[in-house]
């Protein structure tokens, strides 16, 4: 166990609907990264917070958005969805906001299915 | 742009030793990692090596980097069935925030 939850573990919703991803970071950890995991893009960066702001971003669609809360836990946002949007998502946590060897811890993920 | 380049798959048998290769493209990275994915399950980072190092051992974990070929690699040592999985290798660099890019992933299959 990481320590970095993730509800729900399991969503199936349908085209053009939107959900929310939510994390819950490791005790202390102040950033928080989100990727997408599918079989044909692999493992994608998506974006980071750290203690409220962003940071960085990857490859994260403008129907995307994210945020992180003064409890630092994130929510993941993903509007207007597609098929192809089915995947895995990841959110993992650090320290720090990326200085040192900036160990990331996983979470279990996210399936989400759009039919 | 920056690119992790890994091989799909690896097969040994069990105490074997197994060698999983990595190239990648971005000459600036700071840290290069390797994680290991376990059926329905989250990534786990099983080592890392700061770009300016050539080696790191960690009991049966042995990582060499080729900067100059921009190639990395982790030998596992004594190999179980229990290292079955999917090993990626990954590059990441801090600019005031940390951006990670991930190689596609090698399955590494180990035969009892």
């Amino acid at each position: 166990d990481s320590g970095v939850t993730q509800t729900p573990k399991h969503l199936i919703t349908a085209t053009g609907q939107r959900v929310t991803l939510r994390c819950s970071p490791r005790s202390g950890d102040l950033s928080v990264y989100w990727y997408q995991q599918s079989l044909d893009q692999g493992l994608q960066f998506l974006i980071q917070y750290y203690n409220g702001e962003e940071r960085a971003k990857g490859n994260i669609l403008e129907r995307f958005s994210a945020q992180q809360f003064p409890d630092l836990h994130s929510e993941l946002n993903l509007s207007s969805l597609e098929l192809g949007d089915s995947a895995l998502y990841f959110c993992a946590s650090s320290v720090t906001s990326g200085s040192g060897s900036n160990e990331q811890f996983f979470g279990p993920g996210t399936r989400l299915t759009v039919l | 742009g920056e690119d992790v380049e890994q091989s799909l798959f690896l097969s040994v048998r069990e105490g074997d030793s197994s060698v999983i290769n990595c190239t990648y493209t971005d000459s600036s990275s700071t840290y290069l990692y390797w994680y290991k994915q376990e059926p329905g399950a989250g990534l786990q980072l099983l080592t890392y090596i700061f770009s300016n190092m050539d080696m790191k051992q960690d009991q049966r974990l042995t990582v060499l980097l080729n900067k100059k070929d921009k190639h990395l690699s982790l030998r596992i040592a004594d190999t179980q069935t229990g290292d079955s999985a999917i090993y990626f290798c990954a590059e990441g660099d801090y600019t005031g925030g940390f951006k990670t890019i991930f190689g596609a992933g090698t399955r590494l299959f180990v035969k009892a």
